[in-house]
């Protein structure tokens, strides 16, 4: 079965530089959620997106924005970046926002140098 | 507002011995709670899921776990360990508005020989 993809897997950046995860949600999904998840700590909500629509948001920085396009991929954009941004940042994807039948995908590893 | 407490931060079980992990959450409703296990760098994978019914579930890989509204409560537990069973643990609750995922800080399993 198809499963969340995310991309790229492994990203190296230096700090004020910019980043752009991808998520493509598995087939007929239509929301997406994106998590936090910095070293030894849990998964922390940033923010979702139905229908290319914001749905809901958590504690996403200023600097971080995040949009959903039509065929229900999504993109997170980091800007000005430091070095807590480094982390493991997971998309998860479901049905119409039914957050708890969400599916993860296998995280993007951010590294801030 | 809507919380996971884990909490033992480090269990550590012998091989072939009995665990369980404890979880509690606070929650007006009935909750949507959930298992995850992760690996070191690697996704989450969802061990198991409550909704409603049963209050005992059966998970992925011998796990079960048994919500209990009175203590609000959702241990996870194994009756035999294996090596492989070392990882983080994760448990969680849908938040109210059901649009997210709140994760507990998380309980490291080790299993020793």
């Amino acid at each position: 079965a198809a499963g969340v993809i995310q991309s790229p897997r492994h990203l190296i950046k230096e700090k004020r530089e910019t980043a752009t995860l991808k998520c493509y949600p598995i087939p007929r999904h239509d929301t997406v959620y994106w998590y936090q998840q910095g070293p030894g700590q849990d998964p922390q909500f940033l923010i979702s997106f139905y229908e290319k629509m914001q749905s809901d948001k958590g504690s996403i920085p200023d600097r971080f924005s995040a949009q959903q396009f039509s065929d229900y991929h999504s993109e997170l954009n980091m800007s000005s970046l430091e070095l807590g941004d480094s982390a493991l940042y997971f998309c998860a994807s479901s049905f119409q926002r039914l957050s708890y039948e969400q599916y993860f995908g296998p995280g993007t590893r951010l590294t801030v140098t | 507002a809507q919380s996971v407490t884990q909490p033992d931060i480090h269990i550590t079980v012998s091989e072939g011995a009995s665990l369980e992990l404890r979880c509690n959450y606070s929650y007006g409703a009935t909750p949507y709670l959930f298992w995850y296990v992760q690996s070191p760098g690697q996704g989450l994978q969802l061990l198991l899921k409550y909704f409603s019914g049963d209050t005992l579930v059966q998970g992925i890989k011998g796990f079960e776990a048994e919500f209990k509204r009175s203590q609000s409560s959702f241990n996870l537990r194994k009756p035999s360990v294996h090596w492989s069973d070392a990882a983080e643990y994760f448990c969680a609750v849908c938040n109210q508005a059901g649009t997210a995922l709140i994760f507990g800080k998380g309980t490291t399993l080790s299993v020793s020989s």
